[in-house]
């Protein structure tokens, strides 16, 4: 099946710096899409990506698609206490019936 | 809308029980999903369903089974349960509609602990 790669595993940094995390998989997607999972919570939403190359915005976040269709990248600015928790990337191949695959995981902690 | 509610949110098992695992959703999708979370794991798909009386397996399907009567509905039942299905589990559904912006995203209940002693 298909394989995300996803990294860093963890990260631990200070409130107000930069945080950069990608995926890479061994089989192009057609949409690449990154959640964020709270403590306790189930994933939310932050960005999708639908064309190769397309670069979105939401808020302090910002991910890529990348030009091969084979990674995407998401970096967080200036981060905050709240940024706190794991963020997944999940790529999505449209004659999947329906089914995205998810990479591991980057667990974020972000000190004060 | 509830979006979509998974019921219990906690539960403890002994080897050998069975138990299902509810999950419904009000917002009329097609899709829904059942996935499993290991601690420092990613999301493992364990089944699927496209529509109702439609069902499918994921990657890790064994020790489960699923049924989907209604749209709304989507029951995760566990045979015979044993302690490598200890796990957090989440249900999640997925509109249709293609032409929507963020036709992809997943909308997750809030999760399932599940312990298996």
């Amino acid at each position: 099946g298909q394989q995300l790669n996803q990294s860093p595993q963890s990260m631990f940094i200070q409130e107000g710096e930069d945080v950069s995390m990608n995926c890479t998989s061994s089989s192009i997607f057609n949409t690449w899409l990154w959640y964020k999972q709270d403590p306790g919570e189930g994933p939310v939403l932050l960005i999708a990506l639908y064309k190769a190359g397309e670069l979105t915005s939401n808020g302090r976040l910002t991910a890529q698609f990348g030009i091969t269709r084979k990674d995407s990248f998401l970096n967080i600015s200036a981060s905050i206490p709240s940024d706190v928790g794991i963020y997944f990337c999940a790529g999505h191949f449209n004659t999947n019936a329906g089914k995205s695959t998810f990479g591991d995981g980057t667990t974020l902690t972000v000190k004060p | 809308n509830a979006g979509v509610t998974q019921t219990p949110k906690f539960r403890i098992l002994k080897i050998g029980q069975s138990m299902t695992l509810q999950c419904t959703q009000d917002m009329n999708h097609n899709y829904m999903y059942w996935y499993r979370q290991d601690p420092g794991m990613g999301l493992k798909l364990i089944y699927y369903s496209v529509g109702a009386g439609i069902t499918d397996k994921g990657e890790v399907p064994n020790g489960y089974n699923v049924s989907r009567s209604t749209t709304e509905d989507f029951p995760l039942r566990l045979e015979l349960a044993a302690p490598s299905q200890t796990s957090v589990y989440f249900c999640a559904s997925k509109s249709a509609i293609r032409h929507k912006r963020s036709r992809e995203e997943l909308f997750f209940g809030e999760g399932s602990r599940l312990t298996v002693l």
